[in-house]
């Protein structure tokens, strides 16, 4: 079955502690993403790839890191540095980059820093 | 101004009815257009997208889009229970960003 996975579903973290939030892809899409989404809110863009080995901060990357060494993965570090952490993170990817293409997304990840 | 802009509702239509919500966005480039249905907990769930002026139907569900007036629209017809969900308008930014820039959503509930 084709499409896009998170892990894991649910995450609990300490203050202080780094955590990272795995996303896989398996539909050969070239870009991915990584948003947040807060209760009762839209969704805000942390970080973009478009292509593997590159990737650019959106409009909240304050706080956070990515990587993309494979096509299908691109993992989300969620570092101490990140005021308010805690919220629902969304993985999705997309044929090719620039907003133009259809989204498609992860189940999410629900993490709650205490 | 926000860049996509959509009413929060709750927006309530009765079981059979159609329920009509709407966008509208500030970038005039913009070239793509998406709705997308999320669940109380869950993931957006894509369900519509438009690039061109005019209707996009597909089976409940309609798609308008007026760039003209930098406007889109989703139009479902014979609401079911199981369409109350929230409706998230998504938009390319065209120049710069090259990525989605979500509304808030609308909160539809359809009685019974």
């Amino acid at each position: 079955d084709g499409g896009i996975t998170q892990s894991p579903k649910y995450l609990f973290r300490k203050e202080g502690q780094n955590v990272t939030l795995s996303c896989e892809q398996n539909l050969n899409h070239d870009a991915m993403y990584w948003y947040r989404q807060d209760p009762g809110q839209g969704l805000r863009l942390i970080y973009y790839s478009q292509i593997v080995n590159d990737f650019q901060k959106g409009d909240i990357a304050e706080g956070y890191s990515v990587s993309r060494e494979k096509k299908e993965s691109f993992p989300l570090t969620v570092t101490s540095a990140q005021k308010n952490p805690t919220a629902f993170y969304l993985c999705a990817s997309s044929t090719g980059g620039g907003g133009y293409y259809e989204q498609y997304f992860g189940p999410g990840t629900r993490l709650t820093v205490t | 101004q926000k860049e996509v802009e959509q009413n929060s509702g709750p927006l309530s239509v009765p079981e059979g009815a159609i329920a009509s919500l709407n966008c509208t966005y500030s970038d005039r480039v913009s070239q793509s257009f998406f709705w997308y249905r999320q669940y109380s907990g869950k993931s957006p769930e894509l369900i519509m997208s438009i690039y061109s002026n005019g209707d996009k139907e597909d089976g409940r569900f309609t798609a308008q889009l007026n760039k003209a007036s930098q406007y889109v629209s989703l139009l479902i017809r014979d609401s079911q229970p199981s369409d109350s969900a929230t409706y998230l308008c998504a938009v390319n930014s065209g120049t710069g960003r090259r990525a989605l820039t979500f509304g808030s959503g609308t909160r539809l509930q359809v009685q019974p």
